[in-house]
């Protein structure tokens, strides 16, 4: 059974600081692997998805990589800002062509202080 | 806005209640989530709906029943629900395409059971 974790759980650092957030999978046969966002008391906004067959995607300051032989996976975040404020979640899909779920970590909550 | 719509967003019921979730979305896809989030836990995969067909029901108590009338719709249905089931309900979404299946979330169900 596929199993994800995320390091750390919290994460407090000055605004304009690059960061990284750390996923990791038990099972290394996964289809994609996508990172999310989540505002207090919101659902969650999709980030970035990596396919199994690639190694990174980027999306405007955010960067993220997929290492499957090792099982991890790291989130860059470059310049942070007061508004990157949320928690951060990453999923990993073990299987493709189908509608099966995702396996989620339980987030790393991060805080960009002004 | 993700174009996943979830109602009521707040919902206080007792455990002798019954009561619907419902989501909406008009995104033309095809496959269609239950989640619950609860504090201090992983996101866990309830049900999933795929062309309107369920294809996973990941133990889920018989007291949560989902409904998905067609591909733009799916209900939760609750009835004599216990305290431990408060939580947040996500609703999400996506298309199956090859590779390529990002899902959407809506802003979820805060559902308090006294």
């Amino acid at each position: 059974k596929q199993e994800v974790t995320q390091i750390p759980a919290a994460l407090s650092v000055p605004e304009g600081e690059n960061l990284v957030l750390n996923c990791s999978f038990t099972d290394s046969a996964i289809y994609n692997l996508q990172w999310f966002r989540q505002d207090p008391g919101k659902g969650l906004t999709s980030l970035l998805l990596i396919q199994s067959s690639q190694r990174e995607q980027t999306s405007g300051r955010l960067n993220a990589s997929l290492d499957k032989s090792s099982g991890r996976s790291t989130l860059y975040i470059a310049a942070s800002q007061p508004g990157d404020s949320a928690t951060y979640l990453c999923a990993a899909k073990n299987s493709g062509g189908g509608a099966d779920g995702l396996t989620f970590g339980k987030g790393t909550h991060l805080i960009i202080q002004p | 806005e993700t174009g996943v719509t979830q109602t009521p967003r707040h919902l206080v019921m007792g455990m002798t209640n019954k009561k619907s979730l419902k989501c909406e979305q008009h995104l033309g896809h095809n496959a269609m989530y239950w989640y619950k989030q609860s504090a201090k836990k992983p996101l866990e995969l309830m049900f999933v709906y795929n062309f309107k067909e369920q294809t996973e029901n990941n133990s889920v108590p018989s007291r949560f029943s989902p409904e998905c009338p067609n591909s733009s719709h799916l209900f939760l249905h609750l009835h004599t629900l216990q305290p431990e089931d408060s939580a947040l309900y996500l609703c999400a979404s996506s298309l199956l395409t090859e590779g390529m299946e990002k899902l959407f979330f809506g802003s979820g169900t805060q559902l308090s059971v006294l």
